[in-house]
């Protein structure tokens, strides 16, 4: 069974950084892309970066761009997201997700249960 | 980037009427690589349908996508009371990859 487990989030001071981990199982981690996706409370699923199967491929969603950094760990089948300089709007909580199939163009078939980060004074 | 807007914002029906929810596109999306999720509150979004038409693995065929180009329409044939919740689209051709801003259905 395919299993996707966020850690990490909390409560952190505006300008501050945090770092999410999401640790997969019941597949074979290093053939897959994945991606972290937010929602802030009340609101969408927005779309913030992907990594590709061994981690030398990235991008990011323009409004994280610079502060945030994707990478993966095959080794241990983890994902991490480093998330520096930290917003208000950056409040959310954190889903990281899985495609369908080991292609690069695949929607997101497995989903963790989601970690929240808040951005407060 | 692809901008999906959906409609409508919420969708009032009686368990048993058929729902229709619309996605629009502002480009058209390569390859009809459209899906179409469910989320419940406090629960990760589920993977309803993808390649805009293709039932994902264990989703019932009450629910049916359709549509290409910059049009696409999720259909829900006969509402179960487990079917009132949040409806996303997202398009997964072009980075970056973005959802529209769903779609409510609830009980009326």
């Amino acid at each position: 069974e395919v299993q996707l487990v966020e850690s990490g989030g909390g409560l952190v001071q505006p300008g501050g950084s945090l770092r999410l981990s999401c640790a997969a199982s019941g597949f074979t981690f290093s053939t897959y892309w994945m991606h972290w996706v937010r929602q802030a409370p009340g609101k969408g699923l927005v779309w913030v970066s992907r990594i590709n199967t061994d981690g030398r491929s990235t991008s990011y969603a323009d409004y994280v761009k610079g502060r945030f950094t994707i990478s993966r760990d095959n080794a241990k089948n983890t994902m991490y997201l480093q998330m520096n300089s930290l917003r208000a709007e950056d409040t959310a909580v954190y889903y990281c997700a899985r495609g369908t199939s080991p292609s690069t163009t695949t929607p997101f078939q497995h989903w963790g249960q989601g970690t929240l980060v808040t951005v407060s004074s | 980037e692809i901008v999906l807007t959906q409609s409508p914002d919420t969708l009032s029906l009686s368990p048993g009427e058929r729902a229709t929810l619309s996605c629009r596109a502002s480009q058209s999306v390569t390859s009809s690589y459209l899906a179409w999720y469910q989320q419940k509150p406090g629960q990760a979004p589920r993977l309803l349908i993808y390649g805009a038409s293709s039932r994902a693995t264990g989703i019932p065929d009450r629910f049916s996508g359709s549509g290409s180009g910059t049009d696409f329409t999720l259909t829900i044939s006969r509402l179960e009371p487990e079917d009132f919740a949040l409806y996303y689209c997202q398009q997964y051709g072009t980075s970056p990859w973005t959802f529209g801003q769903g779609t409510k259905v609830e009980i009326k």
